[in-house]
């Protein structure tokens, strides 16, 4: 089966700057590769995904790259502010017999100091 | 208007009792799903259900039987609970049972005494 590991576990930063997560995935069949982003006490919530046709997609301060070679794929976020503090969670999976099984990284846990 | 709904929010019950939670969307989505995130917040599929059918069980103990009326909504039922079933359980559907961006409902917190 898949194995996603993410790297760090915890990421501290001032605002204004930059925060990376990175994760690596073990199935080179896995094709969807999708971030939540999980507030305290609430629902994770999908920011942005990547397919693996594509090496890089970009949505306002938020960027994720895919290296398939390397199986690994990260989120980048610029201009980091306060309410970008949560844990962020990367998933990989494709779908087998027509169903989509993601297996989850186990978060990272994004601190941005005002 | 909320997407995906979940209840209760909170429930707290004994070991051995039998519990269910209710879940339903508005979106007209076909596939929907049950994940659990224990105590260090890993998150894990259980169950999906695509238009009634199920398409995924994800090792789940036959404790867990997940039912669905009909695409809008999944329930599931929780049959002599263990301390270890204490978790957050998720909610989520999608638009198919592919490669899609899925939605989470808010969550119920199940905490065994």
């Amino acid at each position: 089966g898949e194995n996603v590991e993410q790297h760090p576990s915890t990421l501290s930063v001032q605002e204004g700057d930059s925060a990376v997560i990175k994760c690596t995935y073990s199935d080179s069949a896995s094709n969807y590769f999708p971030w939540y982003k999980q507030e305290l006490g609430k629902r994770p919530q999908l920011i942005i995904d990547i397919r693996s046709n594509v090496g890089e997609k970009k949505d306002q301060r938020i960027a994720v790259t895919l290296n398939k070679t390397a199986k690994h794929f990260s989120l980048h976020i610029t201009e980091t502010q306060p309410e970008d503090s949560a844990v962020y969670f990367c998933a990989a999976g494709h779908a087998s017999g027509g169903s989509y099984i993601p297996t989850f990284g186990r978060g990272t846990s994004l601190i941005v100091h005002p | 208007d909320t997407a995906v709904s979940q209840t209760p929010k909170y429930l707290v019950t004994q070991m051995g009792n039998d519990k269910s939670i209710k879940c339903e969307q508005n979106l007209g989505h076909d596939t929907m799903y049950w994940y659990k995130q224990d105590s260090k917040k890993f998150l894990k599929i259980m169950f999906s259900y695509n238009n009634k059918e199920l398409i995924i069980n994800e090792t789940v103990p036959n404790r867990f039987s997940p039912k669905s009326p009909d695409k809008a909504h999944l329930n599931l039922h929780i049959n002599s609970l263990e301390l270890g079933d204490s978790a957050v359980y998720f909610c989520a559907s999608s638009q198919g049972p592919g490669e899609q961006p899925q939605h989470f409902g808010d969550g119920t917190r199940l905490s065994i005494l």
